[in-house]
């Protein structure tokens, strides 16, 4: 089946430090990755997606490369904010077509941005 | 527009009682799921509706859990005779087509006693 093995947190950075958070994923076929956040009290949001091997998906000074020899998604940072403080997940969907594109999580990593 | 919204946000029950939780997607929103998230783990995928039809439910723990969307819109998770390892953050997501992206609701945090 499919499954999605996230580094485990917490993580602690200093203001405008470099931030990896490693990501790699089980799945038959070529799926399409995601990392989503969960900010304090708030529901989850989509950060960045890539839908086929090599794509790199970015959003808000984040970045992630889909790497399908190495079946890794990890999620990286130039410098990181004290308001990126949240906790973020990795998850795929499979591409199957006519099924549903249930998402499978990996356990969250919380990472603390300190001033 | 508005988001997914969830009700209740917050649910205690007594060890034994039903209960019903609500997903309102946002208008238009083909598909729906719901997934099941213990602390300090991701969320878990519990069932799937395209409309209003339950397409999979295969994540579904057990036959005390049961979801229904009737009217293709808003739907329902009913969990009979709770237990604690019940006790979960029950999150709700729709996306406009098959495919499309999740939007999520801020979930319903259900304790049980």
């Amino acid at each position: 089946g499919n499954s999605v093995t996230q580094m485990e947190g917490p993580v602690t950075l200093s203001e405008e430090a470099f931030l990896t958070i490693n990501c790699t994923y089980t799945a038959t076929g070529y799926p399409s990755l995601f990392w989503y956040v969960q900010y304090p009290g708030e529901g989850l949001q989509l950060l960045l997606k890539a839908t086929k091997a090599d794509d790199k998906g970015s959003n808000k000074g984040f970045e992630a490369t889909y790497r399908k020899e190495t079946t890794s998604f990890h999620l990286e940072k130039g410098s990181v904010q004290v308001s990126d403080s949240a906790v973020y997940f990795c998850a795929l969907s499979p591409l199957s077509s006519g099924s549903a594109r249930q998402l499978t999580f990996g356990s969250g990593t919380q990472l603390t941005v300190l001033p | 527009g508005a988001g997914v919204s969830q009700s209740p946000r917050y649910k205690v029950a007594k060890r034994g009682q039903d209960v019903a939780l609500r997903c309102d997607p946002i208008s238009g929103h083909v598909s729906l799921f719901w997934y099941q998230q213990a602390l300090g783990q991701g969320p878990e995928f519990l069932t799937y509706f395209q409309n209003e039809a339950q397409l999979d439910k295969s994540g579904l723990p057990s036959d005390r859990f049961f979801a229904e969307r009737p009217e293709g819109s808003v739907s329902t998770l009913k969990i009979q005779r709770t237990q604690q390892e019940d006790s979960a953050v029950y999150l709700c997501a729709s996306s406009l087509g098959l495919t499309g992206e999740q939007y999520f609701g801020p979930g319903t945090r259900l304790t049980v006693t």
